[in-house]
């Protein structure tokens, strides 16, 4: 069956625009997670849904990321006035239950110019 | 606080065997995983270690010692396509939040 599915793979922002990073999980699937993961290193974790409930929001860096999950399907990450650090990939990772192993996206790879 | 550390880098021969070492300090413990990840590509789920012990799947074993704070990957019979990063990733006690280490990158040479 179909995967995590990520769009759009890249994307380039200038510094202040806002951008949306969408996730839709393998069907089925209650948790999704994102995470932002830097060049060289681990994933880290900004939030975590579990249907449209948005249970933790703790890694979430700054007041200008915002996640929603509506309809507990799709997921849409918001970054607002664009920053430099913000230049990471962005992964989306679901999951059946939130005790289960998690499927990863291919990630979106965000540039901020 | 959390801390999970890992080798920044290791390199081994085709067929040969490699451990990759994880340590962890973390506030809560709900299982160990760890992910294989191509350079570009989504990490994919390698193993899983809850209770002490080897957790065997192929090529790939995994060890876990709770009492330590400790794990290992054990890649077996290594191919070239095994050249990866690896991660190792803790779960907390409320199951919704997995810390990751930095990843080991492995390069296996000919």
């Amino acid at each position: 069956g179909a995967g995590v599915s990520q769009s759009p793979r890249y994307k380039v922002a200038k510094r202040g625009q806002d951008v949306a990073l969408r996730c839709d999980p393998i069907s089925g699937h209650v948790s999704l997670f994102w995470y932002q993961q830097a060049l060289g290193q681990g994933p880290e974790f900004l939030t975590y849904f579990q249907n449209e409930a948005q249970l933790d929001k703790s890694g979430l860096p700054s007041d200008r990321f915002f996640a929603e999950r509506p309809e507990g399907s799709v997921s849409t990450l918001k970054i607002q006035r664009t920053q430099q650090e913000d230049s990471a990939v962005y992964l989306c990772a679901s999951s059946l239950f939130t005790q289960d192993e998690q499927y990863f996206g291919p990630g979106t790879r965000l540039t901020v110019t | 606080g959390q801390n999970i550390d890992q080798p920044t880098e290791m390199t081994a021969t085709e067929g040969a065997i490699v451990q990759i070492n994880c340590t962890y300090q973390t506030s809560g413990f709900n299982g160990l995983f760890w992910y294989q990840q191509h350079a570009g590509e989504a990490p994919t789920f390698l193993s899983y270690n809850v209770l002490d012990g080897l957790e065997e799947k192929g090529r790939f074993s995994s060890f876990l010692s709770r009492s330590k704070g400790y794990s290992y990957l054990l890649l077996k019979e290594l191919q070239m396509k095994d050249s990866a990063s690896y991660l190792c990733a803790v779960r907390d006690n409320y199951g919704q939040n997995f810390v990751f280490g930095p990843g080991t990158r492995l390069s296996v040479l000919p």
